[in-house]
């Protein structure tokens, strides 16, 4: 069983709609559950991230975790074409070190 | 934000010849960088971490021998990969951690694209 679990899509969504990306994962260790942004041929950027179980918002970003069933959530609203990237979910122990999703390839048409 | 550099952003080299990538974060000293690898349509695999001043530790799968890593200063640490050959062609990205944003946060270089024809 892989530690992390994420669909990597493709995914296309119309401009405005609310897109939901999601992992799994099966370390209960993780601590820390990042959200990393990353346009074609670079590298990835933090978007944002939540420590332990709970929600938290950024402008049109809201990121879920559920430490019971071990499920990370990432909500975009009005998505807009520069939100067209791919989304890597990343837990991480306490540290450092890291595990990254497959990463979900979105497509927001204008 | 903090920033971190890459150089090169691309590089082709022959096959059995050796190439350096530099890791630099600019405005922050990195206790820690981290090492990836990435595929095409794939995610980012971990190869190697390395704190300031001593060896790396790396990720099993990982020739420490074929993939050397010198991190000398807190801004800045090398990865070689020695005797290149065209199964080592990847997408080749540090990360690291550091500054005011405490040691939970990483953040990564713009990625070396290597080539071995």
């Amino acid at each position: 069983q892989k530690e992390v679990e994420q669909d990597p899509g493709p995914l296309s969504v119309p401009e405005g709609a609310i897109v939901s990306l999601n992992c799994t994962y099966s370390n209960s260790a993780f601590q820390y559950f990042m959200w990393y942004r990353q346009y074609s041929r670079k590298g990835p950027e933090l978007l944002m991230y939540t420590y332990s179980s709970g929600n938290k918002e950024d402008g049109r970003f809201t990121a879920q975790v559920d430490k019971s069933s071990k499920y990370i959530s990432l909500f975009i609203r009005d998505s807009q074409p520069s939100d067209s990237a791919t989304y890597l979910c990343a837990p991480q122990y306490n540290n450092n070190d890291m595990r990254f999703g497959a990463g979900t390839r979105l497509t927001v048409k204008p | 934000g903090a920033v971190v550099s890459q150089h090169p952003s691309r590089v082709i080299c022959k096959s059995g010849t050796s190439v350096k990538i530099e890791c630099r974060s600019l405005d922050f000293q990195a206790t820690t960088m981290f090492w990836y690898r990435q595929f095409p349509k794939q995610s980012l695999m971990l190869m190697a971490t390395s704190n300031e001043g001593s060896k790396a530790t790396y990720e099993q799968g990982v020739e420490k021998d074929k993939f050397l890593i010198n991190h000398a200063s807190l801004t800045l640490s090398t990865l070689t990969v020695t005797s290149a050959h065209p199964e080592d062609s990847s997408f080749y990205i540090c990360s690291a951690v550091g500054g005011d944003r405490g040691n939970y946060e990483q953040y990564f270089g713009p990625g070396t694209r290597l080539t071995v024809t």
